[in-house]
């Protein structure tokens, strides 16, 4: 079954203190995996499209990598601007374009 | 903001009610997704519409149905409400079926 597994659920760093957040995924043929950002009752915003193993794209202080079974979101000196969940996704080879999410990171930056 | 906007933002009604959610989808963009967000389950996939014809579907409940109307505009139709209904339900649309990007969100809640 394809899955998409988060870790941690919820991270506290102070202002500044830089991190990396995990997706790894089983899945059977991947199209694409994909970053987003969501705050409290909003929806998602998104952040990144990444397609093949070794790719890296970069936003602001965000970082996402990914290698052939999972992908950091590394973030660099964060702000409490930052606080928000993080939401991977991926987008399957096979079949239609739905969207499989992993349950979030819930992040919070301490100033 | 993404471009996509939902009408109603908050839903209040009783079991066994019936709603319509409304979503309008960026400019341009043929394909219109829809998500529902519960705090146990996290974000589901339900359907897809592109260009007016059903392409994909998940696991949404019979009691629901959706369309998509010539504008493009697209409805989402819950029917015979359940308190277990109670959710956010998010509208993504795309262009080009890989990065999907979100309204703001209905939240229903049924009492």
């Amino acid at each position: 079954e394809d899955q998409v597994t988060q870790s941690p659920e919820a991270l506290r760093l102070q202002e500044g203190e830089s991190s990396s957040l995990n997706c790894s995924y089983t899945v059977s043929g991947l199209r694409g995996l994909f970053w987003y950002r969501q705050d409290p009752g909003k929806g998602p915003e998104f952040l990144f499209t990444l397609y093949s193993a070794g790719e890296e794209k970069e936003k602001e202080r965000l970082k996402a990598t990914l290698t052939k079974k999972e992908s950091f979101l590394h973030i660099t000196a964060p702000k409490p601007e930052d606080s928000a969940t993080y939401l991977c996704a991926v987008l399957l080879n096979f079949g239609n374009e739905k969207l499989t999410f992993g349950t979030g990171t819930r992040l919070t930056i301490i100033p | 903001d993404s471009g996509v906007t939902q009408t109603p933002k908050h839903l209040i009604t009783a079991t066994g009610q019936r709603v319509t959610l409304r979503c309008s989808p960026r400019s341009g963009d043929l394909s219109v997704y829809w998500y529902q967000q519960s705090l146990d389950q996290g974000l589901q996939f339900l359907i897809q519409y592109y260009n007016g014809e059903e392409r994909a579907k998940g696991n949404i409940l019979e009691r629901f149905s959706a369309q998509q109307f010539p504008d493009l505009h697209s409805e989402l139709n819950l029917s015979s409400l359940e308190l277990g209904d109670s959710a956010l339900y998010f509208c993504a649309s795309s262009a080009t079926g890989y990065e999907q990007y979100f309204g703001p969100g209905t939240r229903l809640t049924v009492t």
